[in-house]
């Protein structure tokens, strides 16, 4: 069935470089992207979205790209700092309805970012 | 915060105890939602309510039961469950049901 998954499982990054978690997503009609991050003990925190009529979205030391012609999301961090660490979903929605199912947030994984520092 | 609430943040039961799960949202959102995550899976949706109305039951067995009795309050109502339920239990609302959804802090459960 349709789902999303993350290429890495674990990424480990030295404090202060740049971090880039990646995702795949295979429903074609999903056309809403969502970053969580979720600490050790906590909820996922939402971090950025995008809808798929862009390609691009910063926020503060977060970039989201899009690229839907293969179907791939990532996350970009600048300078990753400790309080980086967590573990990072992406998440797709349909917002129309596909499947029976509109609305619903499909989950990946997750990525386990480590900051050395 | 997120603006959602859980209680209790802990929880350990027997197989044979009835226990609930509360929510609460200080959002003034619409749509609430129930979320099980376990080890090494991705979250996986459990039911969904819009202006208290279910609208999404995950093929969620029996011996959880949901209650919504308004769009702020949200409970997952528990009894006989198995030692494989053990999970984090995620609250999240959103505004409506095609928008960012929040997350509270999650109950761990343990069932032993």
């Amino acid at each position: 069935g349709e789902s999303v998954g993350l290429h890495l499982p674990t990424l480990s990054v030295q404090e202060g470089d740049n971090s880039i978690i990646n995702c795949a997503y295979s429903n074609s009609a999903s056309d809403y992207f969502i970053w969580y991050k979720q600490e050790s003990g906590k909820g996922p925190q939402f971090i950025i979205d995008i809808r798929s009529n862009m390609d691009k979205r910063q926020g503060q030391r977060v970039t989201v790209l899009l690229n839907k012609t293969v179907k791939h999301l990532s996350l970009q961090i600048a300078a990753t700092q400790p309080g980086d660490s967590a573990v990072y979903f992406c998440a797709e929605n349909t917002m129309v309805r596909y499947g029976g199912s509109q609305g619903n947030l499909i989950f990946g994984k997750g990525t386990k970012l480590s900051v050395k520092p | 915060e997120t603006g959602v609430t859980q209680t209790p943040r802990h929880l350990v039961m027997g197989m044979t105890n009835k226990k609930s799960l509360k929510c609460e949202q200080h959002l003034g959102h619409n749509a609430m939602y129930w979320y099980k995550q376990s080890a090494k899976k991705p979250l996986e949706l459990m039911f969904v309510y819009n202006f208290k109305e279910q609208t999404e039951n995950n093929s969620v067995p029996s011996r959880f039961s949901p209650e919504c009795p308004n769009s702020s309050h949200l409970f997952l109502h528990l009894h006989t469950l198995q030692p494989e339920d053990s999970a984090l239990y995620l609250c999240a609302s959103s505004r409506g049901r095609q928008e960012t959804q929040y997350f509270g802090p999650g109950t761990r459960l343990l069932v032993l």
